[in-house]
């Protein structure tokens, strides 16, 4: 069965530092999305792309974030300058439409 | 209100035992459901969809009222396996990209 990959698994950086989370969707899907989840807290939608362009985006995606699908097989997630409180868990997720989202395994991020 | 709204939990139920998980959503125009299931430091895995007829699988059965704006989670013969965090989740639909996550309902099946 085909399935969402995120590299890296766990990534540590200090704070201040740029970081870039790296997915590869599903091959056919269309839609891609980033949702992060903070320990013991709800999955918190970041961000949702679709034909090259961000369609929806919350308030937690701010001008530090950034995504960017550079090759037409890889989906990232650039923060620019990290803070403390961006230590989470972060999901990469893409779908064919409106069907349900398949999840990556997740990078675990650390800021320092 | 809450986009998405569950009762947080934890149930703590015998194996064997009928458990139930509610959840309510705060926009009308919402067009599609799930339920998801997500343990502990994984990723959310699809449990199943939620039709309006209301639709079954083994010992899931999911039920959508509009209406309400209400879905509910049956699960039967609880077993040991199904303990986990119970997320539903919410599509706008209509174009909307911004599927939205209850924070989750967990569940601890004891032997």
């Amino acid at each position: 069965e085909p399935e969402v990959t995120q590299t890296p698994s766990h990534q540590v950086t200090q704070m201040g530092q740029e970081v870039i989370l790296r997915c590869v969707p599903i091959s056919n899907h269309l839609y891609f999305y980033w949702y992060r989840q903070i320990l013991g807290q709800k999955v918190e939608f970041l961000v949702s792309f679709y034909n090259n362009e961000i369609s929806e985006k919350s308030e937690i995606f701010d001008d530090q974030f950034s995504v960017e699908r550079p090759d037409g097989s890889n989906f990232t997630l650039k923060i620019r300058s990290t803070k403390l409180e961006d230590s989470a868990m972060y999901f990469c997720a893409s779908s064919q439409d409106n069907s349900p989202l398949h999840f990556g395994n997740g990078t675990r991020l650390t800021v320092t | 209100r809450k986009e998405v709204e569950q009762d947080p939990g934890p149930f703590n139920v015998p194996e064997g035992a009928t458990v139930a998980f509610n959840c309510t959503y705060s926009n009308s125009a919402s067009q599609s459901f799930f339920w998801y299931r997500q343990d502990c430091r994984k990723e959310p895995k699809l449990l199943m969809s939620v039709y309006s007829s209301g639709n079954e699988d083994g010992r899931f059965t999911a039920q959508l009222n509009r209406a309400s704006q209400y879905i509910s989670l049956l699960i039967r013969d609880s077993k040991l396996s199904d303990s986990a965090t119970y997320l539903c989740v919410v599509n706008p639909g209509e174009g909307g990209f911004k599927t939205i996550f209850g924070a989750g309902t967990r569940l601890f099946v004891k032997a």
